[in-house]
C-alpha cells in the first residue's frame, strides 16, 4: 500500500539548534518527493520538492532534504532554526507517471522556543 | 489578492443536512483536489480532477460529491452531514508540467473549518 511516515509528530527545539525530520515512504516504482510547510494562520506552501537529478535539494529558508532510494527516505534539515520555523510540516509522495495522486504524511508539529 | 479562495471559511452545521464547499482559482490551472486534514492524520484526498470533463475518487470519497462547474471552480458537496466530516478542508491547485515528470507544485486554498453537530 501507498504510504508515508514521519515518525516525529512533535517537535520542540530552542533556536539555534540543527532539526531533521524524518520521511519515509511506501510507493511502487519512480516517486517525486515533496515537503510542505504551513505556518500558523497560513496556507499550505510548497518547501521544496524532488524529481529527478541531485538527491539532496534545497528549498526555501534554508530548508534542504536529501532523497536516499535505498532507504525510502526523503528527510528535512535545516542547520540552524530560528523562531519564525515554528509551523506543521508535512512529507508528500506522488508516482511520476499514472495518475500523479498525492499521498501525505501525518505531519509534525515544530516549536521553536526563542 | 488570494490565487486560490475558498467559501466559507467556517460553517457548523447538524446532522444531516446538505453541505456545499466552494473553491475557486485564478491561477489558470488544470488540475484540482480536495483534501480534509484531521488532527494526527495529515491530509487525505478526498476527490480530484484534472480537467473539467475528469473527475477521480480520492481515498476517503464516500459521503462526498464534486462538480467542477468550471476550469476555475471545484465544488466539494456532503450530501448528508455527520459528526465525523468535522475536520479542515483544504481545496489545491496544480499545473501540469511534463518536463517534472509529474512533480507538480500544489498550491493551497486557506481552508474551510466544518464542524457537523
Amino acid at each position: 500500500a501507498q504510504s508515508v511516515s514521519q515518525h516525529n509528530h512533535h517537535v520542540i527545539l530552542s533556536e539555534a539548534a540543527s532539526l531533521e525530520l524524518g520521511c519515509n515512504y511506501s510507493y511502487g516504482g519512480t516517486v517525486n518527493l515533496f515537503w510542505y510547510v504551513q505556518y500558523p494562520g497560513q496556507h499550505l506552501q510548497l518547501l521544496l520538492k524532488y524529481f529527478s537529478g541531485d538527491p539532496l535539494v534545497k528549498g526555501i529558508k534554508g530548508f534542504e532534504a536529501e532523497f536516499i532510494k535505498s532507504k525510502f527516505s526523503f528527510n528535512l534539515r535545516k542547520p540552524s532554526v530560528q523562531w519564525s520555523d515554528t509551523a506543521e510540516y508535512f512529507c508528500a509522495v506522488n508516482g511520476n507517471s499514472g495518475t500523479y495522486k498525492y499521498i501525505f504524511g501525518t505531519g509534525t508539529r515544530l516549536k521553536v522556543l526563542a | 489578492d488570494a490565487d486560490v479562495t475558498q467559501t466559507p471559511r467556517n460553517r457548523i452545521t447538524k446532522t444531516g443536512k446538505r453541505i456545499m464547499l466552494e473553491c475557486s482559482q485564478t491561477k489558470g490551472h488544470d488540475r484540482m483536489y480536495w483534501y480534509r486534514q484531521d488532527p494526527g492524520l495529515g491530509l487525505r484526498l478526498i476527490y480530484y480532477s484534472f480537467d473539467v470533463k475528469d473527475i477521480n475518487k480520492g481515498e476517503i470519497s464516500d459521503g462526498y460529491s464534486v462538480s467542477r462547474q468550471a476550469q476555475a471552480k471545484f465544488s466539494l458537496s456532503l450530501e448528508s452531514a455527520i459528526p465525523n466530516q468535522t475536520a479542515l478542508y483544504f481545496c489545491a491547485t496544480s499545473d501540469s508540467l511534463p518536463a517534472s515528470g509529474g512533480a507538480d507544485t500544489q498550491y493551497f486554498g486557506p481552508g474551510t473549518r466544518l464542524t457537523v453537530l
